[in-house]
Parts: C-alpha cells; structure tokens; sequence
C-alpha cells in the first residue's frame, strides 16, 4: 500500500514570496490534515479535512495560509506572502476517517526555509 | 485548550526498559495516542490508549489513567534504532483532532 506522498520535499524562498506544497493521500483516506512542525516541537494542526470539507482550521493563520482540497483526494497547501517565522517542515497526514483521527500516516514532509 | 507535559529528553542503554510520561490537561478528553519520529523522517504511529489500562504492542507498551490526566510509554529492551523523539498526542472530544505535546527525545546508549 502506498503511503502519504508529498512534494516537494526541500523549498527555500526569500520572505514576502508565495509558496505551495502538494500532498496525496493513502487510497481511501476521508480525512487529511496539514500540519506544521517547528525544529525541536511537536506538530502543530493547521487544517483539517472530511472529504473535501473543512473540519477544523481553527489554527491556521488564514490571512497568509490556504488549503483546498477539491476533489475529496490531492490537497494544496499555500503561503502567501511568507514570513521568516514560516521556516518549518510541513507535515501533510490521513486517516481513514475522523473517527480514526487516533492513528494519522504521515507523509515525508516538505522542509521549508524562508530567508 | 489543551495541554501536555513530557520530558524533553532520556537517556538509556541498550537492552533496558525505559518509561516517558506524559501528563495532559483538556477540555474534552477522548484518548491519547504516541508517536516515533526519528530525525528527519515522518511521526508514525505507535500505540493508543482510549480507555484505562495497558496496551502492549510487541516491545512496545502503552499505559492511561483517565482520572489522574496521565499516560506513558514503555519501552522494552532497548536497541539502537529506538533512538528518536517520541510524542505523546491527546485526542480532543470535540473535534477528534490531535495535539501533539512537544516530545520527549530518547538516545540509546551502547
């Protein structure tokens, strides 16, 4: 079974520039979550889907972040304009359902580092 | 909100058993979940405790108590490769999310 793929996996933009990372999930996997992992800290919830409706994006800072996830499967994450304090790996997970939200696969991540 | 508390680091040698804990506060309790990330790689999952008690995956045990807000993992004889930073996760009642605590790093001695 393949697991949660992302990419990409190294990106580095100088502040103020947009940024977008692309996740696909395990096959049948309801729900998806975007995380952000600072170094040294544990992930940090940034928005969560139920299909392709948002379930919960009570921590994501909405006036630079966005996430979509149109057709139930792939999903974007995007930073538009960057801040320094954005430098982060950028966990993207699954679950077979909320009720399941206990045992999330996580993909590799996608390193991020803003200058 | 929720809230965890785990020590940040432990050291041990091969072959031993080892135990982090992991103390919570939140709003709306419905389970606690641990997670293995070794450097650089993905958090994958190891263990779930919805109800009191002990689950025992392999050398892998993990522990709840609902009434005192607390939870460990136990490892059992130790190897290197179980060098890693181990994350203990409450699952919130009301939106099923999860919150990670800030890991506790585990190095493994020869």
């Amino acid at each position: 079974e393949a697991g949660v793929a992302q990419s990409p996996r190294y990106k580095i933009i100088e502040k103020r520039q947009s940024v977008a990372f692309w996740c696909n999930p395990i096959s049948g996997h309801a729900t998806l979550y975007w995380y952000q992992q600072i170094l040294g800290q544990g992930p940090k919830l940034l928005i969560q889907f139920q299909n392709n409706g948002v379930v919960d994006d009570s921590q994501l800072p909405k006036d630079r972040f966005s996430a979509e996830r149109l057709k139930g499967v792939d999903s974007t994450l995007k930073i538009q304009p960057a801040k320094l304090e954005d430098s982060a790996v950028y966990l993207c997970a699954s679950s077979l359902d909320g009720g399941s939200s206990y045992e999330q696969y996580f993909g590799p991540g996608t390193r991020l580092t803003v200058t | 909100g929720q809230s965890l508390e785990q020590p940040s680091e432990v050291t041990a040698v091969e072959g031993a058993i080892v135990q982090i804990n992991c103390t919570y506060q939140t709003s709306g309790f419905y389970g606690l979940s641990w997670y293995q990330q070794h450097d650089g790689g993905a958090p994958t999952f190891l263990s779930y405790n919805g109800l009191d008690g002990l689950e025992e995956t392999g050398r892998f045990s993990s522990f709840l108590s609902r009434s005192d807000s607390y939870g460990y993992l136990l490892l059992q004889e130790l190897q290197m490769k179980d060098s890693a930073s181990y994350f203990c996760a409450v699952r919130d009642g009301g939106r099923r999310a999860l919150t990670f605590g800030s890991g506790t790093r585990l190095q493994v001695q020869p």
